[in-house]
């Protein structure tokens, strides 16, 4: 059975960074892409980033290149967000979706339940 | 960037009736295009890409057509359980990928 477990959300500062984590398992990891996807609170839902499987191919969204970085460690089956200088409109639950293929497709098949980042003075 | 619009917002039904969905794109993304189901505090699921193909597990009462700019996903016969929202997703021309802004499907 897939499972995606984010971890690493939390209340943090305009400014401030958040690194989130998800840990995989149920299926072969490393021949997978992974993204992240984001839903502020009440509205819909918005592509973050994805990497390939091999994590030498990643892209981002216009609203976070250049101060998100998604990365993965095959060895341990975990695809994380470095979230630097964050904003209040950073604020929102992101998921941690599977991809379809090893290279990106953008056909997310499983996904996470998600954590809850708040960016508040 | 695509703009995905999606229509009505909140279509009210009862179960058992009919449900389409539609969802148009800015600019044509061919047949890439997905459908993801959302209930209350749960993660989105899909439900069909491609247009057309419905994902792993989805039962035959949902069906996606269309191509090009214009797209309709369609519950044949509402069950309880199909209550919820629906977000449409295009990967013709990304990044970015983009997402609709959903369409309610509630109780009526």
């Amino acid at each position: 059975e897939v499972q995606l477990l984010e971890s690493g959300g939390g209340l943090e500062q305009p400014g401030g960074s958040l690194r989130l984590s998800c840990a995989a398992s149920g299926f072969t990891f490393n021949t997978y892409a992974m993204a992240w996807v984001r839903q502020p609170p009440g509205k819909g839902l918005e592509w973050v980033s994805s990497i390939s499987g091999s994590g030498d191919r990643t892209s981002y969204g216009d609203s976070v290149k250049g101060r998100f970085t998604i990365s993965r460690d095959n060895s341990r089956n975990t695809v994380s967000l470095q979230m630097n200088s964050l904003r209040a409109e950073d604020t929102a639950v992101y998921y941690c979706a599977k991809d379809f293929q090893s290279l990106v497709t953008a056909i997310l098949d499983f996904w996470g339940q998600g954590t809850l980042v708040t960016v508040s003075s | 960037e695509i703009v995905l619009t999606q229509s009505p917002a909140t279509l009210s039904l009862s179960p058992g009736e009919r449900a389409t969905l539609s969802c148009r794109a800015s600019q044509t993304v061919n047949i890439y295009l997905a459908w993801y189901q959302q209930k209350p505090g749960q993660a989105p699921r899909l439900l069909i890409y491609d247009a057309s193909k419905r994902a792993s597990g989805i039962p035959a009462r949902f069906s996606g057509s269309g191509s090009g700019t214009d797209f309709t996903l369609t519950i044949s016969s509402l069950e309880p359980e199909d209550f919820a929202v629906y977000y449409c997703q295009q990967r013709a021309n990304w990044p970015p990928v983009t997402f609709g802004g959903g369409t309610k499907v509630e109780i009526k």
